[in-house]
């Protein structure tokens, strides 16, 4: 069955720094992947997502991530961390056929002013 | 489009009770999702629905677990029995798929029910 793993539960980020959140996957197939953030009391939002094509994906709020098949990851940044940012990101996997989301653990953002 | 909602978002219950959740999805969308989160954990797939036909249920969906879809509109989760391993957060998702397309639609969650059980 397909899994993510996303390491380091609460990353903290300076206003203004690079934030870069890790997500490596694990799958028999080629997979889907997927970041979704989640502000308090609110649902998933998604990000972004992979499927097929362009391994560099834009996605909202500045945030892009890049599928490296080699190294089965799909890492998580944006060049310059805003106070909005705070919130808990999810890493997630499918695969054709099989229509479950598979979600990491999530890392809790916290940004320093 | 006013996107997906659930109802209600709080439940507070006592060991024992039974407990139904509502979802209503996106109108146009055929596919809803169940999800349950527990504290520091992502979200774990419960079960799905293409239409008002349920396809998939995962292991954690134990017998005291049902869920419906009626007329493949909004869905319910009835949780009989319940228990305080029941305590989460139930995400309802929903997205337009079309068969043979391939590649997954974007899922939309709701704001999800958090369910404590005393």
């Amino acid at each position: 069955a397909q899994s993510v793993t996303q390491l380091g539960s609460h990353v903290s980020v300076s206003e203004g720094a690079l934030v870069l959140l890790r997500c490596n996957y694990s799958s028999s197939v080629p997979p889907y992947l997927f970041w979704y953030v989640q502000y308090p009391n609110q649902g998933l939002q998604l990000l972004l997502k992979y499927t097929t094509g362009a391994t560099l994906v834009k996605g909202i709020n500045g945030f892009e991530a890049e599928f490296k098949k080699s190294e089965t990851s799909f890492h998580l940044t944006k060049p310059s961390a805003h106070m909005s940012d705070a919130a808990e990101y999810f890493c997630a996997v499918s695969d054709y056929g099989n229509n479950r989301l598979a979600f990491g653990k999530g890392n809790q953002v916290v940004v320093i002013p | 489009d006013t996107g997906v909602s659930q109802d209600p978002r709080h439940k507070i219950t006592k060991r024992g009770q039974n407990v139904t959740f509502r979802c209503d999805p996106i109108s146009e969308h055929n596919r809803l999702y169940w999800y349950r989160q527990t504290l520091g954990q992502g979200p774990e797939f419960l079960t799905y629905f293409q239409n008002e036909a349920q396809l998939e249920k995962s292991r954690l969906l134990s017998d005291r677990f049902s869920a419906e879809r009626p007329k493949g509109s909004f869905s319910t989760l009835e949780i009989q029995r319940t228990e305080q391993g029941d305590s989460a957060m139930y995400l309802c998702a929903s997205s337009l798929e079309y068969v043979g397309a391939g590649a997954p639609d974007t899922q939309y969650f709701g704001p999800g029910t958090r369910l404590t059980v005393l």
